[in-house]
C-alpha cells in the first residue's frame, strides 16, 4: 500500500497568514494526488485535484503543486473560513490512501 | 446538480450487519463509480472500495475483504454498502462519493451515515 504522510499534523495560524501543508507519498504517484478540506460534522470537500488543479468554485488563494512523491498545498492569505482539517489522497493505486490530516487552527 | 443522499444513522450490536444506502441524483448514475470512505470518530479518512454501477464490478480494500459487499440498483440510482460481523471499532461515519473514473478525485460526497456499534 502507498503511505501518505502529511506535515505538519497541526498548524496554528492567523487570518492573513500564508501557510503550506506538505504531503509525501511512499512511492511515486505521478500527479494522482488530491486535496480535501473537512470542517467539523461535514463531508470532505475537494479543493485541488491532480496535484495542481483548483476545483471549480474554490478561491484562488488555494494552490497545489508537486509531482512524484512530494506535494504541497498553499493557502496564500488565510481567511476565517479556511480553518479546517486538510487531507491529501492518492488515487494512483488501490487501496486509495489518505494522509493523516493537517488540523489548521486559529 | 449532483446530489448523494445517504440513509440515516444506525445502531448495531457487535456481530451484526449494517446496510447503508446512497441515492444519487443530478447525473447518469450508471455512468459513474461510487466510492465508499470510512471515518472513525476523531480519526482520518479510510477508503473502503468502489463499485461500478454499470457493470457491477467492485474493488475492495484488502482490510475489508470478506466483510464488505458493495451493490447498486441502477433502476433507483442507489448504491449500497453492506458491512458484516461488526465490531466496536467499526463505529464510524461512512461516506459515499461519486467519481467519473475509478481513479478520479472524489468530487461529490454524500452527507455521511453514522454507524454506532455497541452492545
Amino acid at each position: 500500500d502507498i503511505q501518505m504522510t502529511q506535515s505538519p499534523s497541526s498548524l496554528s495560524a492567523s487570518v492573513g497568514d500564508r501557510v503550506t501543508v506538505t504531503c509525501r507519498a511512499s512511492q511515486s504517484i505521478s500527479n494522482y494526488l488530491h486535496w480535501y478540506q473537512q470542517k467539523p460534522g461535514k463531508a470532505p470537500k475537494l479543493i485541488v485535484y491532480t496535484a495542481s488543479n483548483l476545483q471549480s468554485g474554490v478561491p484562488s488563494r488555494f494552490r497545489g503543486s508537486g509531482s512524484g512523491t512530494t506535494f504541497t498545498l498553499t493557502i496564500s492569505t488565510l481567511q476565517p473560513e479556511d480553518f479546517a482539517v486538510y487531507y491529501c489522497q492518492q488515487t494512483y493505486s488501490t487501496p486509495y490512501t489518505f494522509g493523516q490530516g493537517t488540523n489548521l487552527e486559529i | 446538480q449532483v446530489q448523494l443522499v445517504q440513509s440515516g444513522a444506525e445502531v448495531k450490536k457487535p456481530g451484526a450487519s449494517v446496510k447503508v444506502s446512497c441515492k444519487a441524483s443530478g447525473y447518469t448514475f450508471a455512468g459513474y463509480y461510487i466510492q465508499w470512505v470510512r471515518q472513525a470518530p476523531g480519526q482520518g479518512l479510510e477508503w473502503m472500495g468502489w463499485i461500478n454501477p454499470n457493470s457491477g464490478d467492485t474493488n475492495y480494500a484488502q482490510k475489508f475483504q470478506g466483510r464488505v459487499t458493495m451493490t447498486s440498483d441502477t433502476s433507483i440510482s442507489t448504491a449500497y454498502l453492506d458491512l458484516s460481523r461488526l465490531r466496536s471499532d467499526d463505529t464510524a461515519v461512512f461516506y459515499c462519493a461519486e467519481t467519473q473514473y475509478s481513479d478520479d478525485s472524489f468530487d461529490y460526497w454524500g452527507q455521511g451515515t453514522l454507524v454506532t456499534v455497541a452492545s
